[in-house]
């Protein structure tokens, strides 16, 4: 258990569909990531929130859409996703992004399959 | 090229037996983080290194960072099915250009343990 709860664990959706990926912190964190996971590729990040304004888009198309409505919960909303999308998705958290020794601390993802 | 170099890319031993897992970076590092990651779940903090000649331990793994603050190996004593796994290194992203409380990963390296 690492504190950072991600639901649901697995998603199946079609093209057409809109859904949202949840994530909760219980550490006291200030900062929360969302990063993809491909196989065969490092660790994607693509939106980081610190004191919940968002601080970091990479490039992610916008049918991507993060929301983070106190530093304890992160949503990432979906939709007209592509097969591409398929993923695991993972959430992170940290104390606080200016701190010196940055651990994060992930959930357990969400494994999402666009059909 | 990648940052953040990790060697092999993926490992089969027998149980009982030692093995070493390295990272090597492009630039000197000011943190090196070491997680593992059970297939389709999320990333479990091992141990930071951040000093040059640092070693921790914990359990059987133990991390060094050598002198020069490039490279950091990763050592399993009497390897057990327990430690099957893919263990990813991370550094901090403004080492290498990046923002400032992010992270960046290598690809992983995959364990498998034969009983």
């Amino acid at each position: 258990e690492t504190g950072v709860t991600q639901t649901p664990r697995h998603l199946v959706m079609g093209m057409t569909n809109k859904k949202s990926l949840k994530c909760e912190q219980h550490l006291g964190h200030n900062a929360m990531y969302w990063y993809k996971q491909s196989a065969k590729k490092p660790l994607e990040l693509m939106f980081v929130y610190s004191l919940e304004e968002r601080v970091e888009n990479n490039s992610v198309p916008s049918r991507f859409s993060p929301e983070c409505p106190n530093s304890s919960h992160l949503f990432l909303h979906l939709h007209t996703l592509q097969p591409e999308d398929s993923a695991l998705y993972l959430c992170a958290s940290s104390r606080s992004r200016g701190l010196a020794k940055n651990i994060q601390y992930f959930g357990a993802g969400t494994r999402l399959s666009v059909l | 090229s990648q940052e953040l170099e990790q060697s092999p890319q993926s490992l089969i031993v027998q149980e009982g037996k030692n093995l070493t897992i390295n990272c090597t970076s492009s630039k000197t590092l000011y943190g090196l983080y070491w997680y593992k990651q059970k297939y389709g779940e999320g990333l479990i903090f091992l141990m930071m290194l951040q000093k040059g000649g640092e070693e921790k331990s914990h359990e059987k793994i133990t991390a060094k960072l050598d002198e020069k603050k490039q490279q950091s190996s990763l050592h399993i004593t009497a390897s057990q099915p327990s430690h099957a796994g893919t263990y990813l290194c991370g550094a901090d992203a403004w080492v290498y250009g990046g923002s400032q409380g992010n992270l960046i990963f290598g690809k992983g390296t995959k364990l498998s343990v034969k009983p």
